[in-house]
């Protein structure tokens, strides 16, 4: 079945550093790719997603490319702030459900 | 971006008694709306999907009859968590479907404590 597979954390950077986070995906047919965030007790946020292939997707300085070769959707952002501490979730949808399936999530935490 | 609320945001209960959560799509109508469930730092699962108007779909190993899932309007969905037990504890998220812009829009959560 269709599978999201991210990298695993917890990831720790210091401000203004490079981020990415890598995400491959399984799918049959040509999935919707997404990125959600979640700050500490709440719940999920839409970061960015695209629809297609080679579609790049951007909000808040992160950006990640549907890349179809590689089916791959790494999230990248080039300086990181420390309010950017968050975990982030790479997820999919395909087919006629509508069904999110998500990565098992990374956690960020960007200190001083 | 839309909003989608969930209400209560935070619920205690004793051990036996029932829960009703509900999840509201604020600015636009919602067709489909989703029920996860999340444990400490481990990623969401999906334990059903609610369409306007019909019966939910549960996923595997789900017991329907434990959560019963209303969605009796375009903006309003309710999981009754029915007779709680502490292992029910946990962090309940909805979503719901904007079919316009064809993106689930996440509510922010509503976290239950059984005693």
């Amino acid at each position: 079945g269709d599978s999201v597979t991210q990298m695993e954390g917890p990831v720790t950077l210091s401000e203004e550093a490079f981020l990415t986070i890598n995400c491959t995906y399984t799918a049959t047919g040509y999935p919707s790719l997404f990125w959600y965030v979640q700050y500490p007790g709440e719940g999920l946020q839409l970061l960015l997603k695209a629809t297609k292939a080679d579609d790049k997707g951007s909000n808040k300085g992160f950006e990640a490319t549907y890349r179809k070769e590689t089916t791959s959707f790494h999230l990248e952002k080039g300086s990181v702030q420390v309010s950017d501490s968050a975990v982030y979730f790479c997820a999919l949808v395909s087919g006629g459900y509508n069904k999110l399936i998500f990565g098992a999530g990374t956690r960020l935490a960007v200190h001083p | 971006g839309a909003v989608v609320s969930q209400h209560p945001s935070w619920v205690i209960c004793k051990s036996g008694t029932s829960v009703k959560i509900e999840c509201r799509s604020l600015d636009f109508q919602a067709t489909t709306m989703f029920w996860y469930r999340q444990f400490p730092k481990q990623s969401l699962m999906l334990m059903a999907t609610s369409n306007e108007g019909s019966k939910a779909t549960y996923e595997q190993g789900v017991e329907k009859d434990k959560f019963l899932i209303n969605h009796a309007s375009l903006t309003l969905s309710t999981l009754t968590v029915t007779s709680a037990h502490p292992e029910d504890s946990s962090f309940y998220i909805c979503s719901a479907r904007d079919p316009a812009r064809d993106t689930q829009y996440f509510g922010p959560g509503t976290r239950l404590t059984v005693l």
